[in-house]
């Protein structure tokens, strides 16, 4: 199975801050990323699709980069609502793992 | 889009719970379909999916021989059939979407909570 992990674990920022956190995969995955969102009590949701795709209704402040095993999602601009956890999830070959998580939480 | 589970149950060990997941708002038959789960404060596991017309099934090998993964594209329904059920299986389970072009979730449901104990 591919493993995934994430850095930090976790994140202390205040609104308007720039957040990135990085995501490695234990193998080469492509593109084959995505990033989810989920805030307590909560499902997940699809942020970012193969990388770098922003999938529709989510705000261009986030954005996503990378390819083989190394990736990165950046919030440009910290609002009230995206203090939350982010999981990275690869998508290349079941079963489709994710990373920890980091939690993103306010300053 | 909709997806709603259902069935999550108190149940003891070596037991068996039966979940569904209806869904609305998109072509079900069109889309691989997957179980997520959660244990409760920690991370994200795949557990099985299943292509459109239920031909292929994979399961995250500590579940296999024991869940059983199923859809009805006649009803827009997904199933999961859980046997011999451990207390480390107690999670949330997510009814969840296949992205368009790749196998990201691309759609979850707000989970139903199975929790397996004596």
């Amino acid at each position: 199975d591919i493993q995934m992990t994430q850095s930090p674990s976790s994140v202390s920022a205040s609104v308007g801050d720039r957040v990135t956190i990085t995501c490695r995969a234990s193998q080469g995955i492509s593109s084959w990323l995505a990033w989810h969102q989920q805030k307590p009590g909560k499902a997940p949701k699809l942020l970012i699709y193969a990388a770098s795709s922003l999938q529709s209704g989510v705000p261009s402040r986030f954005s996503g980069s990378g390819s083989g095993t190394d990736f990165t999602l950046t919030i440009s601009s910290l609002q009230p609502e995206d203090f939350a956890t982010y999981y990275c999830q690869q998508a290349n070959s079941f079963p489709f793992t994710f990373g920890p998580g980091t939690k993103v939480d306010i300053k | 889009e909709q997806l709603v589970e259902s069935g999550g149950d108190l149940v003891q060990p070596g037991g068996s719970l039966r979940l569904s997941c209806a869904a609305s708002g998109f072509t079900f038959s069109s889309y691989w379909m997957n179980w997520v789960r959660q244990v409760p404060g920690k991370g994200l596991e795949g557990v099985a999916n299943i292509k459109q017309d239920g031909s292929e099934k994979y399961y995250v090998d500590s579940v296999k021989g024991r869940f059983t993964i199923s859809r009805d594209n006649a009803k827009n329904s997904l199933y999961l059939q859980m046997n011999s059920l451990r207390a480390e299986d107690t999670a949330v389970y997510y009814c969840a979407r296949r992205g368009t072009t790749g196998d990201w979730v691309a759609s979850w449901g707000q989970g139903t909570l199975v929790t397996v104990s004596s």
